[in-house]
């Protein structure tokens, strides 16, 4: 089946510092979801990206979608501690709406 | 929230025990999802629901079962539970667009 890799596992930043995580497919996917699952918490949908090349910005928030559409990345400019968590891209897949969610990167942002 | 309760929250149970877990929701929304989320693994799809008795089977389904008898609940059953099924589970539904998934509170489960 179809399999989404992300990276890095874990990264751990002080406040102000900037966050990326990058998620790679080796396959075309159709499109990209990102969420965010605060510690203790559900995930919850950040943002969808479409189109080839795409970029949406959400505040601090940056997410690029590939030219090729095998991957796709998070930047978090000037982290704060309230985006501390675990962030997942998810791949959508066959039909039913199903997703593939990649292993997702746990942000810890220490001031 | 998009209205989805999951029950119970937390259960600790023995191996070899039938558990089900309950999925509600208010949305009226025709898909539902059921995962399972380890650490190393992100979340994993264990079987999922298309409309009232539509059913399949996800990434990890050995060991489990689900019923759709009605649009709102989508129940997860775990027929003898084995220790290696202690996880946390979230059930999801679809949204109105885009197929971005709305996830409820998680059930926490202990098979000792």
């Amino acid at each position: 089946g179809q399999q989404v890799m992300q990276i890095p596992q874990y990264q751990h930043v002080q406040e102000g510092e900037d966050f990326t995580t990058y998620c790679n497919s080796s396959t075309t996917l159709s499109n990209i979801q990102w969420y965010k699952q605060r510690p203790g918490g559900h995930p919850v949908f950040l943002i969808q990206l479409v189109k080839s090349g795409e970029v949406k910005k959400q505040k601090r928030l940056t997410f690029q979608f590939g030219e090729a559409k095998k991957n796709s990345s998070l930047h978090i400019t000037a982290t704060q501690t309230t985006d501390v968590g675990t962030y997942f891209c998810a791949a959508l897949t066959g039909t039913a709406s199903k997703l593939t969610f990649g292993t997702g990167t746990r942000l810890q942002v220490t001031l | 929230d998009a209205g989805i309760t999951q029950s119970p929250r937390h259960k600790v149970t023995e191996t070899g025990t039938p558990v089900t877990l309950r999925c509600h929701q208010t949305e009226n929304h025709r898909y539902m999802y059921w995962y399972r989320q380890d650490p190393g693994h992100g979340l994993r799809l264990i079987h999922y629901s298309y409309g009232v008795k539509d059913t399949d089977k996800g990434e990890v389904s050995d060991g489990y079962s689900v019923s759709r008898s009605k649009t709102e609940d989508f129940l997860l059953t775990l027929e003898s539970a084995t220790s290696s099924q202690t996880s946390v589970y979230f059930c999801a539904i679809t949204g109105l667009a885009d197929g971005e998934q709305y996830f409820g509170p998680g059930t926490r489960l202990t098979v000792t």
